[in-house]
């Protein structure tokens, strides 16, 4: 069956260090996202990407960065990891951005960053 | 700015009453509303997807509305159970596929 998989699931690392989350879809989606959740705030978009080579900035990009290099994998890249970005990271795909388009998520990475 | 708000935060209900879950947001451009359901430590999955030019969509015991003209969906959900224990969001999408989240309604359900 076609899926959506993250790794790792879970992340624990030091204020500064750079850390990528992996994000791989098997469904040939063109249309990918990430979207952090936390407490109060809900789930807010971080990026998200319509195609190989496309990559745009969402409502809270500020300190991530994502590359898009084929079209099931979309890594997100925390430059210099912060206290703030203490989270639940979730990875997401749609095949259209039509109105009857669904968005399936991935199971999620919690990181932590002490 | 799309804004999207869920009420109750939190619902406990016994078993076998029939609940509605309220979400309301303030911009009526919008091109469908999603309802997912989030188990603790879990990912999000979808139950309805209502596209914009639909009042309703039925799965099962639940049903969801849209009025988009009052910026508001219910999730109604019949005979609850204690497996329907969970966070329930709603989504509104805007244009280029982008989902504005409420911060959503947990619900407990006690058997």
């Amino acid at each position: 069956d076609a899926e959506i998989t993250q790794s790792p699931r879970h992340k624990i690392t030091e204020t500064g260090r750079q850390v990528t989350l992996a994000c791989h879809q098997t469904w040939n989606h063109n249309n990918m996202f990430w979207y952090r959740q936390d407490l109060g705030h809900g789930l807010r978009l971080i990026h998200y990407s319509y195609g190989v080579q496309d990559t745009n900035k969402g409502e809270v990009s500020d300190g991530y960065s994502v590359s898009r290099s084929n079209t099931e994998d979309l890594p997100l890249t925390l430059e210099s990891a912060a206290s703030s970005q203490t989270s639940v990271y979730f990875c997401a795909s749609s095949e259209g951005l039509a109105d009857y388009y669904e968005q399936y998520f991935g199971p999620g990475t919690r990181l932590t960053v002490t | 700015k799309q804004e999207v708000t869920q009420i109750p935060a939190a619902l406990s209900v016994p078993e076998g009453e029939n609940l509605v879950l309220n979400c309301s947001f303030t911009d009526s451009a919008i091109y469908n509303l999603q309802w997912f359901r989030q188990d603790p430590g879990k990912g999000l999955t979808s139950l309805l997807l209502i596209q914009s030019s639909q009042r309703e969509q039925t799965s099962g015991r639940l049903n969801a509305s849209l009025d988009k003209s009052s910026g508001r969906s219910t999730l109604y959900i019949a005979a609850s159970q204690p497996g329907d224990s969970a966070t329930y969001l709603c989504a509104v999408k805007n244009q280029g596929g982008k989902l504005i989240f409420g911060q959503g309604t947990e619900l407990s359900v006690k058997p």
